[in-house]
């Protein structure tokens, strides 16, 4: 079966600090892909990232980065020098290619609330 | 590109009345669609996986005489909650992905939010 799990339920940080956010997977697929997903209080889920199982490569994106870490079966977000409107629940996904097909298994979500 | 839109944004009806919600994408074929369900402070629950032209697929538990899916069309896919009772109040999201899914990303709408009294 396929899981994700986001253990930091909340996280609350001060303007211009630096915030990580973890994804731990489980999957018995050798090929699926991970997804970084913001949901801002409006509801509208915003695609942040998608990452194949084959591409272990860091990567950044302005203040955003990743680290997939194939080995310990992580997909860590990072945010650097946090704004008040990084403020959002962040979601983890997962997609498998073999079992659940087109599936993506979302992770509990961690809520992020950055203070000015 | 990968638009992604949703009608009505939020809806409020009696209970037993039925509630059409329409997902549409914008600037792309969408040959499947995804219907979630987002209880407050939760995660998003799969509903069903809709492909164009065929039946809906609904994930266990989910009642298919409930919520009607329809996916006529390459732009649109539409939910159907049918005799709605104040349990089914909810925030449903759709989503989509391209032809033949060669983006492996989904697409979310914005969400509809719906209250049943």
């Amino acid at each position: 079966a396929q899981k994700v799990t986001q253990a930091q339920t909340e996280i609350s940080v001060v303007e211009k600090e630096d915030v990580t956010l973890d994804c731990v997977y489980e999957t018995r697929d050798t090929t699926y892909y991970l997804f970084w997903y913001k949901q801002p209080p409006s509801g509208e889920l915003v695609f942040l990232i998608r990452r194949n199982s084959f591409d272990e490569q860091n990567e950044i994106s302005g203040r955003y980065s990743w680290n997939f870490q194939k080995s310990t079966s992580s997909f860590n977000f990072t945010i650097t020098a946090s704004q008040v409107v990084d403020s959002a629940v962040y979601f983890c996904a997962l997609r498998g290619i073999i079992q659940g097909a087109q599936k993506l298994v979302f992770g509990q979500g961690t809520r992020l609330t950055i203070n000015p | 590109g990968a638009v992604v839109s949703q009608h009505p944004s939020w809806v409020i009806c009696k209970s037993g009345t039925s509630v059409k919600i329409e997902c549409r994408s914008l600037d792309f074929q969408a040959t499947t669609m995804f219907w979630y369900r987002q209880f407050p402070k939760q995660s998003l629950m799969l509903m069903a996986t809709s492909n164009e032209g065929s039946k809906a697929t609904y994930e266990q538990g989910v009642e298919k005489d409930k919520f009607l899916i329809n996916h006529a069309s390459l732009t649109l896919s539409t939910l159907t909650v049918t005799s709605a009772h104040p349990e089914d109040s909810s925030f449903y999201i759709c989503s989509a992905s391209d032809r033949w899914g060669k983006t492996d990303t989904q697409y979310f709408g914005p969400g509809t939010r719906l209250t049943v009294l």
